[in-house]
């Protein structure tokens, strides 16, 4: 089974200021890795994913993450926040052969402060 | 157009009642999902379906129980309701760990 593990319950960081999301996460066998944005009283939005091919992915506003499988994690990183940033990030696995549900961490909190 | 679409968006409701929630997506796809998250912000699968077969049943009380008339609906009826079902229970939709989600729906058992 697989596990997720995001060390940071919340992060504050000023405007303009770069920011790394922790992510760790354990399984026996190849995954795939998700990292989900969710704005106040919204649902889960897909933010960026890591399913094969280049370990470095992007999303369109401006977040990374870099699969590091020696390390087994998948930090999300931004190197300059906007207040519009504030908003709860999950890191989710699954495994490569679609045969199990996605498994969140307990997410993060990013607040971004002007 | 909303993709997944979840109703009601509130649930406010006495111990010991039942109450339904239900889901709809738009996406053709094959599978859906129940998600339970508490006030804590964990998210944690309750159910899965496949094309109107249920194929993942976590470790959730029999008092739930899921429905799939056709495979882009999922919906979620709950009896004899107690102060630890309250929580926001969000449906979705997708496949290979891309999941679209709907808004929740916020349960709040008195």
């Amino acid at each position: 089974a697989q596990s997720v593990t995001q060390l940071d319950s919340q992060v504050p960081v000023f405007e303009e200021a770069p920011v790394e999301l922790r992510c760790n996460y354990s399984s026996s066998v190849s995954v795939y890795l998700f990292w989900y944005v969710q704005y106040p009283n919204q649902g889960l939005q897909l933010l960026l994913k890591y399913l094969s091919g280049s370990t470095l992915v992007e999303s369109i506003n401006g977040f990374e993450a870099e699969f590091n499988k020696s390390q087994t994690s998948f930090h999300l990183r931004k190197p300059s926040v906007h207040i519009s940033d504030t908003a709860e990030y999950f890191c989710a696995v699954s495994e490569s052969s679609g045969n199990t549900p996605l498994v969140f961490g307990k997410g993060t909190r990013l607040s971004v402060i002007a | 157009d909303t993709a997944v679409s979840q109703t009601p968006k509130y649930l406010v409701t006495q111990m010991g009642n039942d109450k339904s929630i239900k889901c709809e997506q738009n996406l053709g796809h094959d599978t859906m999902y129940w998600y339970k998250q508490d006030s804590k912000k964990f998210l944690k699968i309750m159910f899965s379906y496949n094309n109107k077969e249920l194929i993942i049943n976590e470790t959730v009380p029999n008092r739930f129980s899921p429905k799939s008339p056709d495979k882009a609906h999922l919906n979620l009826h709950i009896n004899s309701l107690e102060l630890g079902d309250s929580a926001v229970y969000f449906c979705a939709s997708g496949h290979t760990g891309e999941l679209f989600f709907g808004e929740g729906s916020r349960l709040t058992v008195l």
